[in-house]
């Protein structure tokens, strides 16, 4: 079993969609929570970071950890064609541990 | 956010030819920076990690002699894939924390080496 796993999509909406895009993993130690964001041939944007259980909040965008289910989330409401990139969820250990990458969800929103 | 740039975005090279990609963090001091390699469709890999003034440490599987990183100071390290072959062609990224516990990393844009 992968450390990270992460549906790679693709995955299409239309614009106004609320998206959810979820990780599952398998280290319980894990404990930093990331969401990046990738357009194609950049280098990955980070969106969210969170510690530990529970939601985060950051305009449209939520993030979520159950760790409990080892099991997290990100949901961007509204969304628009402009989200459209590949998402990579990322967690490590301790502060200062090695991040550990999903594969990315490419999403595509239609106007 | 931070800025960390990476140069050049593209390079296309021959067989047997060594390739250099800098990276730098532009508005900060990051004493540790991470090179990492993206295959399409597969999820960034931790190459190695610099840090300045010292020896780079890599991951398992990952030649040293092959890919050398230099981080000469708290603003630039560089990768150089010597004697580069088909197989090296990939997107090579870099990234650096803001502070000395790396907690938030941020990325340069990327190098798409491409070894004909």
């Amino acid at each position: 079993q992968k450390e990270v796993e992460q549906d790679p999509g693709p995955l299409s909406v239309p614009e106004g969609a609320i998206v959810s895009l979820n990780c599952t993993y398998s280290n319980s130690a894990f404990q930093y929570f990331m969401w990046y964001r990738q357009y194609s041939r950049k280098g990955p944007e980070l969106l969210m970071y969170t510690y530990s259980s529970g939601n985060k909040e950051d305009g449209r965008f939520t993030a979520q950890v159950d760790k409990s289910s080892k099991y997290i989330s990100l949901f961007i409401r509204d969304s628009q064609p402009s989200d459209s990139a590949t998402y990579l969820c990322a967690m490590r250990g301790g502060s200062q541990g090695n991040l550990i990458f999903g594969k990315g969800t490419k999403l595509s929103v239609k106007p | 956010g931070a800025v960390v740039s990476q140069h050049p975005s593209r390079v296309i090279c021959k067989s047997g030819t060594s390739v250099k990609i800098e990276c730098r963090s532009l508005d900060f001091q990051a004493t540790t920076m991470f090179w990492y390699r993206q295959f399409p469709k597969q999820s960034l890999m931790l190459m190695a990690t610099s840090n300045e003034g010292s020896k780079a440490t890599y991951e398992q599987g990952v030649e040293k002699d092959k890919f050398l990183i230099n981080h000469a100071s708290l603003t630039l390290s560089t990768l150089t894939v010597t004697s580069a072959h088909p197989e090296d062609s990939s997107f090579y990224i870099c990234s650096a924390g803001i502070d000395s516990f790396n907690e938030k990393l941020f990325f340069g844009s990327g190098t798409q080496l491409s070894v004909l």
